[in-house]
């Protein structure tokens, strides 16, 4: 069964970089069928989608979030990592690992089917 | 910018039924928009309830059922249970490889 699991500091200082990965097991994350996803909660906040990788390193992102995200891919330890530069307090959340189904045997999905249990970050003002 | 938006809350009594709505503020949403829906429980990580518009996840009760209705995309619940009382939240695919998430919707089972 596939599990992800996020890890990473959980505080991290203004302006710094936070720098988070997702460990995959239960399956490979080399699969065609699948990208790979962040998605983060502010405290008392819904969702917010961070960004995608798929196996061989191709990314899309946020637009709003674009210019200080980084999502890369590492299939030799099956697991992913997002970067985001020169943290606030804004960007103080729960963030989420989570596997997106796009496409299987000739259907298109577009759906997360697989959630870590989140981690919580906290950059303080 | 396109945004999605959810109805901020909804209450329904046991056994009843409720319909919410996720909207663009640009546009209809469509099958092409493959809208799924995910299900949120205070310090939970969010379960998949309904993907590609109307079918359930594994496990997911029949009671819960997806539809384009209109110009939106709805999740109606039929005969809520108090266990039925979470946060709902909408995703959409916008293409480009870009997903979108509604505001989400806050329903209370009383």
């Amino acid at each position: 069964q596939l599990q992800l699991e996020e890890s990473g500091p959980g505080l991290v200082k203004p302006s710094e970089t936070l720098s988070l990965t997702c460990i995959v097991s239960g399956d490979a994350i080399s699969s065609s069928s699948y990208y790979w996803d962040w998605v983060r909660q502010a405290p008392g906040k819904g969702l917010e989608w961070i960004g995608t990788v798929y196996y061989s390193g191709t990314t899309h992102y946020n637009p709003s979030l674009k210019t200080r995200v980084t999502i890369s891919v590492d299939t030799s330890q099956n697991q992913f990592s997002l970067k985001l530069r020169s943290v606030t307090a804004a960007d103080t959340a729960v963030y989420y690992c989570a596997r997106l189904r796009w496409y299987s045997y000739g259907i298109y999905y577009y759906y997360m089917d697989v959630w870590g249990k989140g981690t919580t970050v906290t950059v303080p003002s | 910018q396109t945004v999605v938006t959810q109805e901020p809350s909804f209450s329904v009594s046991p056994g009843g039924t409720v319909t919410l709505t996720c909207a663009l503020t640009s546009g209809s949403v469509s099958t092409t928009h493959y809208p799924s829906w995910y299900q949120q429980t205070p310090g939970q990580a969010p379960r998949t309830l309904i993907f590609s518009t109307s079918t359930r996840s594994s496990g997911v009760p029949d009671r819960f059922s997806g539809s384009i209705l209109g110009n939106k995309a709805a999740l109606t619940i039929t005969g809520a249970q108090t266990d039925d009382e979470s946060i709902y939240y909408c995703m959409l695919y916008m293409g480009g490889g870009i997903s979108v998430f509604g505001g989400g919707t806050k329903v209370t089972v009383l």
